[in-house]
């Protein structure tokens, strides 16, 4: 089992070309995410998809467009890139559900995939 | 919508200390606060979280804490070992931000033999 990965591991860009970040998981997860992780910032949420078809807006959207076709794959594309998006990229994916336990049964974790380093000159 | 401040964003231990870090957030509505841990090069990886019904929770040498009232949360390291040098991240998921995390910036960790 792979989980969860991502391609390309790193990338070097020019400015005002198009680019799609690719990332699948194998664990049926219904949620996937994408987030940026820049020094100092942390990680900031920039698309979501709840489940497949449906996409969402996270923190920091602009410049980046993402689908969600099926479970598997979430890809995102930078339509015209710029050095400002210059960043470590990683991918995510949990599958919220009750569980039988207590502490208000319910899990969520996110799994992260291994990051793809972009460098927009 | 909710913020996560994070503090310190460094702190050097000795080896067999403890480690505290300290986190928090606006939303009173938030209810799951997960602890990720990210080694060099690496992805975040949880390590523990906590939800809201639970002011404590423990996993061996590590220990979250819960304050609703005051809307803050603890990571505690004991024994602190060199592996335990990591950069660590909080996160808070509310209501308001439609049910994702919302991560903190980060502690980096350094513990020294």
């Amino acid at each position: 089992i792979a989980g969860i990965t991502q391609a390309p591991t790193s990338q070097i860009l020019a400015a005002g070309r198009r680019m799609t970040l690719r990332c699948t998981q194998d664990m049926r997860h219904n949620a996937m995410y994408w987030y940026r992780q820049d020094l100092g910032l942390g990680l900031r949420l920039i698309h979501y998809s709840n489940t497949a078809g449906t996409t969402g807006k996270g923190e920091v959207p602009d410049g980046y467009s993402v689908s969600r076709a099926n479970t598997d794959d979430f890809p995102l594309t930078l339509a015209s890139a710029v050095p400002s998006q210059t960043s470590v990229y990683f991918c995510a994916s949990s599958d919220p559900h009750l569980t039988s336990g207590g502490d208000h049964g319910f899990t969520d974790t996110q799994y992260f995939g291994p990051g793809t380093r972009l460098t927009v000159l | 919508g909710e913020n996560v401040e994070q503090h310190p964003s460094t702190l050097s231990v000795q080896e067999g200390d403890s480690a505290v870090i300290k986190c928090t957030y606006s939303d009173s509505a938030s209810n799951y606060f997960p602890w990720y841990k990210q080694e060099l090069g690496k992805r975040p990886q949880l390590i523990i979280d906590i939800r809201s019904n639970v002011g404590e929770k423990k996993d061996q040498r590590i220990a979250v804490t819960l304050n609703k009232t005051a809307k803050h949360f603890s990571l505690h390291i004991t024994e602190t070992q060199p592996e335990d040098s990591a950069v660590y991240f909080c996160a808070a998921r509310g209501e308001g931000s439609q049910g994702n995390l919302i991560f903190g910036k980060g502690t980096k960790l350094s513990v020294k033999p």
